[in-house]
């Protein structure tokens, strides 16, 4: 099965742009999607396919692959974007997923 | 409002089993293909299962396999997880999650129900 790798932690300061990255092999064919989880709350996602933000999520979340790596970036971050993110892709065999191994956002 | 309600959690002796349930309302529940994903106590995110619209295709992550089972009432608007054979490391939160996979590629998990915790433990 495939892996995906994020950097463990990240910070940034308060208005600040900050870059999450996410590697592996499947992210050659596959889109990553993205989400974001605050301590005690499921999961809400941010990003999905090229650069799609759902309804609600601020416009200083965006999204971007090259080659191997997908890219979550916030851009202006703000306290309240202080969480966990996680990368997802299909692994790949195209059936199954798999979730990033997670970055801490930081915001200082 | 798309909603979604897990339930059946709870602390059971290794090698017992325990079924959880998801409840979904506020879309067409048989449209959708449907996720369970867990996260052990301060770790990370991993997808254990989907289940196909009709329920004619299942996919399992291999550490789940033989032990786990996925089903869906589309009836009843009720997604299962049947866990049999657990073992300490099944402990989780377990989530259930609308999948909406599509051929462009453009999958997501959203929304995502509020969990459940399963406690594996003598």
């Amino acid at each position: 099965s495939s892996e995906l790798t994020q950097d463990p932690a990240v910070s940034v300061a308060l208005g600040q742009t900050v870059r999450i990255t996410c590697q592996g092999d499947s992210l050659r064919s596959y889109y990553a999607s993205w989400y974001q989880q605050k301590p005690g709350q499921a999961p809400v996602l941010v990003i999905y396919g090229k650069n799609n933000r759902p309804s609600g999520i601020p416009d200083r979340f965006s999204g971007s692959s090259s080659g191997n790596t997908a890219s979550l970036t916030i851009t202006g971050a703000q306290a309240e974007d202080e969480a966990d993110y996680y990368c997802n892709s299909r692994d790949s065999s195209g059936n199954i997923y798999v979730f990033g191994t997670g970055t801490k956002v930081t915001v200082l | 409002e798309v909603q979604l309600v897990e339930s059946g959690g709870g602390l059971v002796q290794p090698g017992g089993s325990l079924r959880l349930s998801c409840a979904a309302s506020g879309f067409t529940f048989s449209s959708y293909w449907m996720s369970w994903v867990r996260q052990a106590p301060g770790k990370g995110l991993e997808w254990v299962a989907n289940i196909k619209q009709d329920g004619s295709e299942k996919y399992y992550v291999d550490s789940v396999k033989g032990r786990f089972t996925i089903s869906r009432d589309n009836a009843k608007n009720s997604l299962y997880l049947q866990m049999n054979s657990l073992r300490a490391e099944d402990t989780a939160v377990y989530y259930c999650a609308r999948d909406q996979r599509t051929a462009a590629g453009t999958d997501r998990f959203d929304p995502w129900g509020q969990g459940t915790l399963v406690t594996v433990s003598s």
